[in-house]
């Protein structure tokens, strides 16, 4: 049971380039998101899904852009790579209701240079 | 609007003490809490989570939890630190789609 898979793990972009991480899911959760990890602010919400066709914006969705056409998938884009967007990202999946736990992707080590 | 505050972004312990990892909540409905812990360049794991049956709530590798609606907190503790619990620890409160994660708290253990 893969659970959740990120790729890739890590990538280095200049400046203004723009690239997509991918998150798949095998458990057919309703929800997915993204969140950024930076020191010392925790997990910060980007964009989420609460269904294939519906996304919606996060606490920091500013640079970034989503799609879900299944309920497996839900990539991020980043759309021109700024400095500002080094991080390491988290994707998450977990069934709709009450007190569902999210699982999480390995992560993905993102620097912009 | 929901929110989680980690009352310490560091603690430190000696080995075979008891831990104490401090959080409060703030939620317009019954929350649903969680305690989620991320060793070194590693993902996060589930340590345990507040279904509203009871409010002492036990986890994974000794930990617990109390729910305390009176004092909006979800503390989390274990009677005594392994070196292994070294790690990055955060609060996080779920309720309609969205999960807030707290800052964190760095749990050190000294042998």
């Amino acid at each position: 049971n893969a659970g959740v898979t990120q790729t890739p793990k890590f990538q280095v972009l200049k400046t203004g380039q723009s690239m997509t991480l991918q998150c798949a899911q095998d458990m057919n959760h309703e929800y997915m998101s993204w969140y950024r990890q930076d020191p010392g602010m925790g997990l910060r919400l980007i964009h989420y899904s609460v269904g294939a066709g519906i996304t919606d914006q996060g606490e920091v969705p500013n640079g970034y852009n989503v799609s879900r056409s299944t309920t497996e998938d839900f990539p991020l884009r980043l759309l021109s790579a700024a400095p500002s967007q080094t991080s390491v990202y988290f994707c998450a999946s977990y069934r709709a209701g009450v007190n569902t736990e999210a699982f999480f992707g390995q992560g993905t080590r993102l620097t912009v240079v | 609007a929901q929110s989680v505050t980690q009352l310490d972004s560091h603690v430190s312990v000696s080995e075979g003490t008891p831990v104490l990892l401090r959080c409060n909540y703030s939620s317009s409905y019954s929350p649903s809490l969680f305690w989620y812990v991320q060793h070194p360049n590693k993902g996060l794991q589930l340590l345990l989570k507040y279904t509203s049956a009871a409010t002492l709530v036990k986890g994974i590798n000794g930990f617990e939890a109390e729910f305390k609606k009176s004092e909006t907190s979800f503390h989390l503790t274990k009677p005594s630190a392994h070196m292994s619990d070294a790690a990055e620890y955060f609060c996080v409160v779920g309720g309609f789609q969205k999960l807030v994660f707290g800052t964190g708290t760095r749990l050190l253990v000294s042998p």
